[in-house]
């Protein structure tokens, strides 16, 4: 049973517009939610994270809008750059923040 | 950044034998993970570690799977034995907080034949 799904599963945008990719998820217990991306032969790294307190989280061009009657959330990424080309995962976690259930990943390819 | 160091990057054994993968977390970090992603798909977590006892654990994480960090050297994941759905890549995290941020590590590629 996949606890957090995530697409589209693979995206392309030209280089300066605005990517968005989207979660959803079943659990009401969960109250954490980190988007993370991974580079090719990398570890993942943390971009940006929101706690439901807020429906919105800024960090420069990275967005997270939460909406939690309809259980979704959605990163958005303004004037993408060719360096944002890698695989984006959400994930969410309940009371603790520690156990992560993961999305499939969504791969995110910016064309100059 | 803080980084978390993995030992070895590479691993190829026999299926039956036992593994230690070896984690030398971030130095002040208090919470340390396992996560097992397979070659394309999304990272699945496996355990957390925090004051010398497993927190929470997933389905994945198997009888043959143990966990230890003894005196605050490496932060270690065992499986024994080995079976070859075990291949994947295991990535080790810590973070010094439960809701603080999760530094991962270079990940082990384990190969099971």
């Amino acid at each position: 049973q996949q606890q957090v799904r995530q697409s589209p599963q693979s995206l392309t945008v030209w280089e300066g517009e605005t990517a968005i990719l989207n979660c959803s998820y079943e659990d009401s217990t969960f109250d954490y939610f980190p988007w993370y991306h991974q580079f090719p032969g990398e570890s993942p790294a943390l971009l940006i994270a929101i706690r439901p307190v807020s429906n919105k989280k800024e960090d420069g061009r990275f967005t997270i809008f939460f909406n939690k009657r309809e259980k979704k959330f959605s990163l958005h990424i303004a004037d993408s750059q060719p360096g944002d080309s890698a695989t984006y995962f959400c994930a969410a976690s309940a009371n603790s923040g520690t156990y992560q259930r993961f999305g499939t990943g969504t791969k995110l390819q910016v064309v100059p | 950044g803080p980084k978390v160091l993995q030992i070895p990057s590479h691993q190829i054994i026999d299926m039956g034998q036992m593994v230690t993968l070896n984690c030398d977390p971030v130095s002040n970090h208090l919470y340390f993970y396992w996560y097992k992603q397979i070659l394309g798909q999304q990272m699945e977590f496996l355990v957390n570690f925090y004051n010398g006892k497993v927190m929470e654990k997933s389905k994945l994480f198997k009888d043959q799977f143990s966990v230890e960090r003894p005196d605050g050297s490496y932060f270690t994941l065992k499986i024994q034995p080995t079976a070859l759905e075990d291949s994947a890549v295991y990535f080790c995290a810590s973070s010094w907080d439960n809701y603080a941020e999760q530094f991962f590590g270079p990940g082990t590629r384990l190969t099971v034949l």
